[in-house]
């Protein structure tokens, strides 16, 4: 099994709403992403996972919150989103060591706040 | 981190072998160079990587000269469907920070019939 797997593929929300992205790989990946990519734009780095601790945090705003709850799942808690918040959100993960670059993404959840 | 730079983006004709320049001037010792590929709605996909010298595999090569300063990667003989946004990203090995995939502007490949 070389896929990660996100759910869902399309959420549309409200501002007041709260929301959950979830990602799961059965690679045995100990390193973790989520990225958010607006459109014609490079993916963005948010947030990284190591051996499920929090390792990098590229500044993100807070009501965009992580979980890491065990080696194979990532989650991504959405809470009072702006409009500008829509994009598509990625996640995806690499193996340790020599191969860390080597990373596998989703195919992300689409997300519009409404 | 090293920063990359990439032409915004090429056309080819189909058939035609298609080479794809990054420069990355400030690339430290340990960093290796990794390129992806991504369609559109679609998460990019790890397509090589190297350290120094050649490397190929069954989708592409990537020639990295000897002071590392810059890599190209090549496609042969490209198709319709080889048309995608790719990326160059320089970053070391190992984990920690180092886990820190950081996307540069890419290069839009447009494939002509």
């Amino acid at each position: 099994d070389t896929e990660v797997t996100q759910t869902p593929k399309h959420l549309v929300m409200g501002m007041t709403n709260k929301k959950s992205l979830k990602c799961e790989q059965h690679m045995g990946h100990r390193a973790m992403y989520w990225y958010k990519q607006k459109a014609k734009k490079p993916p963005e780095l948010m947030f990284v996972y190591s051996y499920e601790k929090l390792s990098i945090n590229e500044s993100v705003p807070s009501r965009f919150s992580p979980e890491c709850p065990n080696s194979s799942l990532l989650n991504l808690h959405l809470h009072a989103l702006q409009p500008e918040d829509s994009a598509l959100y990625l996640c995806a993960s690499s193996p340790p060591g020599n191969r860390a670059t080597e990373a596998f993404f989703g195919q992300g959840t689409r997300l519009t706040v409404v | 981190l090293a920063k990359t730079t990439q032409p915004i983006s090429m056309d080819s004709y189909e058939g035609q072998e298609v080479n794809i320049t990054c420069s990355h001037n400030n690339i430290a010792t340990n960093d290796y160079i990794t390129w992806y590929q991504q369609f559109p709605s679609q998460g990019p996909r790890f397509i090589i990587q190297g350290y120094k010298t050649k490397v190929t595999n069954e989708v592409a090569s990537l020639f990295i000269p000897a002071d590392r300063k810059s890599s190209t990667l090549s496609l042969p003989r490209v198709s319709l469907s080889d048309t995608a946004v790719y990326y160059c990203l320089v970053g070391g090995h190992g984990g920690g920070s180092n886990y820190k995939l950081t996307f540069g502007k890419g290069t839009l490949l447009t494939v002509n019939p």
